[in-house]
């Protein structure tokens, strides 16, 4: 079995730009599609990167996805900051011996 | 587009069956392009996948959970549903339903809080 690990929480100002990582334990980070979910508060997750670094419609182009092979971890990065993406963010991903794996969840603070 | 519903009891008794259904409207479940899983989140802490069904009925597991789950479909109805038996406080979570298609979940359930207590 594989582990996805996300910092537990970061912080930015609005208008910055911050990065969100998740590092896979096992296997190659290239060989399984990874995705983000955003979670606010009450509410169910919602799709902001699929297959690495496709964006939804209607997830605004300040977000964007990426993976390091030499890391072996993919990034989610959210540009000009706003109070509204204030959330927590998970990456997840999928292999056929493993099924669906969640990272643990990373909380976004904008202060 | 899709839309899922959550239904069953909100309070189980420990040792018992957690029984959760999820509808699906505006689509087929017997849709080729889909899979349809369960994921849950316990109170405060992070998001868990307890497994996924296609419509013909091929069941894929949390190996962690394997022992306990079981997850079937019925097309007749646009449903498929979870049984989790043998809960424990640790059992209590919000549970999602949600649809799976190419890695993604794309589409969920608005959730539904389920109390292991006695």
């Amino acid at each position: 079995n594989f582990m996805l690990t996300q910092p537990h929480s970061v912080s930015e100002s609005p208008g910055k730009t911050v990065t969100i990582s998740c590092t896979r334990s096992s296997g190659s980070i290239a060989s399984n599609y990874v995705q983000w979910y955003q979670q606010r508060p009450g509410s169910a997750p919602t799709t902001v990167i699929y297959e690495d670094n496709q964006r939804p419609s209607g997830v605004p182009d300040r977000f964007s996805g990426s993976i390091d092979s030499s890391s072996n971890s993919a990034s989610l990065t959210i540009s000009g900051l706003k109070t509204e993406d204030e959330a927590d963010y998970y990456c997840q991903s999928y292999d056929s011996s493993n099924g669906v794996v969640f990272g643990g969840g990373t909380k976004l603070t904008v202060l | 587009q899709l839309q899922l519903q959550e239904s069953g009891p909100g309070l189980v008794k420990p040792s018992e069956t957690l029984s959760l259904t999820c509808t699906v409207s505006g689509g087929s479940i017997s849709s080729s392009s889909y899979y349809w899983g369960w994921i849950r989140q316990p109170p405060g802490k992070g998001l868990e996948w307890i497994g996924s069904i296609y419509y013909s009925g091929s069941t894929y597991y949390n190996p962690s959970l394997k022992s306990r789950v079981t997850i079937s479909v019925d097309t007749s109805k646009n449903q498929f549903s979870l049984k989790l038996s043998s809960v424990t406080a640790a059992d209590t979570a919000v549970y999602y339903c949600a649809s799976f298609r190419d890695s993604t979940f794309d589409y969920w359930g608005q959730g539904t809080l389920v109390t292991v207590s006695s």
